[in-house]
Parts: structure tokens; sequence; C-alpha cells
């Protein structure tokens, strides 16, 4: 089983869409959590950490249950320039390393 | 100018040569990595390294060597490159602490015919 394991898409939405994308984790010892950006053929850039109590940053609300080991990414009223791979990002506390998911594309359409 | 900056960008060679890939960091940054991409696979861990000092095996380090020249260059050598290791290539940069944001170079294209 894959550390961090995401959908891989695409999800395909019209402009203006509510999307949701969710991700699971495997080590429960894990503390910090991320969700990170990544357009075609270009570097992932951070868009936003991930509490506990959950956080939002503009149109982007990010949300972490502990309990089911699953973080998750809500992206309203889509833009088109939201098109990217989303990368769910787990920090492994014990060798201070960052573990990847794979991303879940997001393609939104006109 | 870019805070992380990778070469060569792309780069073409044959089954057995030498290559190495190079990484600078102008973010005064201790900690560096090296990882690769593969689609379907995400983004793997190859080296790291928390200071000059200290060199530290990823996930997928066989075929692979690094060398931590100064705080901020940290050099991915090949010695004998193999066509599965074609893939794209990311150096990346963090603060001490491993919950700070990494922060990656633009990517090395690697094609091994």
């Amino acid at each position: 089983r894959k550390e961090v394991e995401q959908d891989p898409g695409p999800f395909n939405v019209p402009e203006g869409a509510t999307v949701a994308f969710n991700c699971t984790y495997s080590n429960s010892a894990s503390q910090s959590f991320f969700w990170y950006r990544q357009d075609c053929r270009k570097e992932p850039k951070l868009l936003m950490s991930v509490y506990s109590s959950g956080n939002e940053d503009g149109r982007f609300t990010a949300q972490l249950n502990r309990a089911s080991q699953y973080i998750s990414l809500l992206i309203r009223d889509s833009k088109l320039s939201d098109s990217a791979t989303y990368l769910c990002v787990v920090l492994n506390t014990g060798f201070q390393k960052l573990v990847f998911g794979t991303g879940t594309r997001l393609l939104v359409s006109p | 100018d870019a805070d992380v900056t990778q070469t060569p960008r792309n780069r073409i060679t044959k089954t057995g040569k030498r290559i190495m890939l190079e990484c600078s960091q102008t973010k005064g940054h201790d900690r560096m990595y090296w990882y690769r991409q593969d689609p379907g696979l995400g983004l793997r861990l190859i080296y790291y390294s928390f200071d000059v000092k200290d060199i530290n095996k990823g996930e997928i380090s066989d075929g692979y060597s690094v060398s931590r020249q100064a705080q901020a260059k940290f050099s991915l050598s090949l010695e004998s490159a193999i066509p599965n290791q074609t893939a794209l290539y990311f150096c990346a940069t963090t603060e001490d602490s491993g919950t700070d944001t990494q922060y990656f170079g633009p990517g090395t294209r690697l094609t091994v015919l």
C-alpha cells in the first residue's frame, strides 16, 4: 500500500464549479500535511498547509480527518487557471522527509 | 532571479554515460533534496542533505550519488546511466524544520537512450 494515495483523475469541471479532492495516508504518526500544486512540466509549489482545525485561503479549503487518515481540498468557483495537478503531501516525522502522493489532475473548462 | 536553479534543463544521453545534474540555491537553506518524478509514480526521494557534512539516502538511491559542495550547491550524479533513469529530476530546499515549505527548482528532463 502506498503511504499517500490519491485519485489520479482527471476531474473535468466547468468554470465556476466546486470540486473536492481527497487523499488518504497510511502512517498514523504523520504530523504535518500539505497540498502542493504542479502545472504541466513545472515544479511543484506549496498551495497550502493543512491544519487539524481546517483552514481556508480564498477559494481553497483544506481539511484533515485524523481518525480516518484523510485530507481533503475543496476548490470553490473554479477558474481556468486552477487547471493543474494537486499533490497531497505528508511529512514523515521520523525521517523529516516529505512523502508525495501521485497527484490529482484537475481540468477546468470554459 | 530564481531562488533554486538547476542545470542542465534538458539532457539526452546514452546508456553507460556519466552525467551530473547540478542544483544551486540562494535561499540560504541548509536542507537540500533530489527527487525524480515518473508518470504514475509521483515524486520519489533519491538523496537528501541536512547540511554540508550530512548526506542521506532516500528511497531510490541505487545508481545515483551526490555531492554537497557547499551550503548552496548539491549535485546528483548518474555514474553509468541506464534507460530506466529517464525521468524528470527536481532539486528542492527547505529551512531547518521539516514542516517548512519546500522550494523546488525548475527541473531537469533527462532522457537516457
